[in-house]
């Protein structure tokens, strides 16, 4: 299994700055990869973070608002950038350790756009 | 692309109770399939994962079943508990890129 801290876990922010979320797992992991969860929604897949490459962006998600990091096999950051009040959802990170099929969450980072 | 609906929404039950949450996907071509259950404001906790080849997985009151062919998977709950109370989730891993395409989630709520 894998054990993925965030932080912050909640956060209120004022409309035109940034925020950088942080996603630490607690063993090396082959597959990082970010969620948002918009209020009484289910889950949509950001991107997936690779290790010493650029992220993997799904349709509607553009880099420069979702600049992701992942310098190393266990930790990834995800900024959400110029942010408005659509950005106010739940921020994932998920993890799938190696040789292993089944996919860990983060507690997720509650944030909210003012 | 890979569409997954979860019936019901919502359900309510008496404490003690087996019940059935039902989740269908429209592209049968899946890896696997694994169920979630999320508390209020909490992440996701990993139940299930059922491969591909397999009909069903137990994991003590649990028991999930995939269909692949008609695009359907079944989460049994047995004798069921307030603390079981909480939105279950199923998803469904498709794709080279390895991504989960959730669906929209059951909201349980078990009452004494």
């Amino acid at each position: 299994s894998a054990v993925i801290s965030q932080k912050p876990s909640r956060d209120i922010c004022q409309r035109g700055t940034s925020l950088t979320i942080q996603c630490q797992v607690d063993s090396q992991v082959t597959m990082m990869f970010w969620y948002r969860q918009q209020p009484g929604q289910s889950l949509t897949l950001i991107a997936t973070a690779n290790q010493g490459s650029e992220a993997t962006y799904e349709s509607g998600f553009v880099i420069d608002k979702f600049p992701i990091s992942r310098p190393n096999l266990t930790f990834s950051t995800l900024t959400v950038s110029n942010m408005s009040p659509e950005d106010s959802s739940i921020y994932l990170c998920s993890a799938r350790p190696r040789g292993l099929e089944t996919q860990y969450f983060g507690p997720g980072t509650r944030l909210l756009v003012l | 692309k890979q569409e997954v609906t979860q019936i019901p929404a919502a359900l309510s039950v008496p404490e003690g109770e087996n019940l059935v949450l039902n989740c269908s996907f429209t592209d049968s071509a899946i890896y696997n399939l694994q169920w979630f259950r999320q508390d209020p404001g909490k992440g996701l906790t990993s139940l299930l994962l059922i491969q591909s080849s397999q009909r069903e997985q137990t994991s003590g009151r649990l028991n999930a079943s995939l269909d692949k062919s008609s695009g359907r998977s079944t989460l049994y709950i047995a004798a069921s508990q307030p603390g079981d109370s909480a939105t279950y989730l199923c998803a469904v891993h498709t794709g080279t890129a390895s991504k989960l395409t959730f669906g929209t989630g059951t909201r349980l709520q078990v009452t004494l």
